[in-house]
């Protein structure tokens, strides 16, 4: 079964230096998807992603935030000069477009675990 | 706006015994409502949805939902919990307007399960 997969699975990094988080959706799907808990919280929408552009962002995707779709097959969420309070687990998540059978689930990839020290 | 309040966030269970997670939702449209389970150190995985079809959802592993809009309500259950369900779950709704259908969540329900 397809599944999204995310890379790399854990990444720390300096605060103040430039992460790439790498998600690649399921390959037949068009909506993609970042979302971000914090230890100890609840999940969060961070933005999505539809025809190579933003069609959607929360307050939380401020301008140290981007997204891009480089290749046609991976979704790279950067965050330009990480804070401590960027420290979280990533999800990426991707959905199909709105024809047919089960077109409201995102799925989701396994996360990636950002540590800025 | 969309919100979900999940009433309990931490659930004990004896293995055998039925399992009762509740969730209620607030939204301006009819929504479209899922349960998630996370396991440790593990993604998301759906268990089920409801997207204004049958009023009762079965998922994976046992586990189903009623959609109840007069209560707005979609609580999870289980008739017989097992050790491997213990996980945090998560119920979500989904907001359709504009196509983007971003989810909101609740703050989750940690359920330990014990022999």
């Amino acid at each position: 079964e397809p599944e999204v997969t995310q890379t790399p699975s854990h990444q720390v990094t300096q605060m103040g230096q430039e992460v790439i988080l790498r998600c690649v959706p399921i390959s037949n799907h068009l909506y993609f998807y970042w979302y971000r808990q914090i230890l100890g919280q609840k999940v969060e929408f961070l933005v999505s992603f539809y025809n190579n552009e933003i069609s959607e962002k929360s307050e939380i995707f401020d301008d140290q935030f981007s997204v891009e779709r480089p290749d046609g097959s991976n979704f790279t969420l950067k965050i330009r000069s990480t804070k401590l309070e960027d420290s979280a687990m990533y999800f990426c998540a991707s959905r199909k477009r709105d024809l047919g059978k089960d077109t409201d689930t995102q799925y989701f990839g396994p996360g990636t675990r950002l540590t800025v020290l | 706006a969309q919100s979900v309040t999940q009433l309990d966030s931490h659930v004990s269970v004896s293995e055998g015994t039925p399992v009762l997670l509740r969730c209620n939702y607030s939204s301006s449209y009819s929504p479209s409502l899922f349960w998630y389970v996370q396991h440790p150190n593990k993604g998301l995985q759906l268990l089920l949805k409801y997207t204004s079809a049958a009023t009762l959802v079965k998922g994976i592993n046992g586990f189903e939902a009623e959609f109840k809009k007069s209560e707005t309500s979609f609580h999870l259950t289980k008739p017989s919990a097992h050790m491997s369900d213990a996980a945090e779950y998560f119920c979500v709704v989904s907001d359709r307007r504009g196509g983007g259908n971003k989810l909101t969540f609740g703050t989750g329900t940690q359920l330990k399960v014990e022999l």
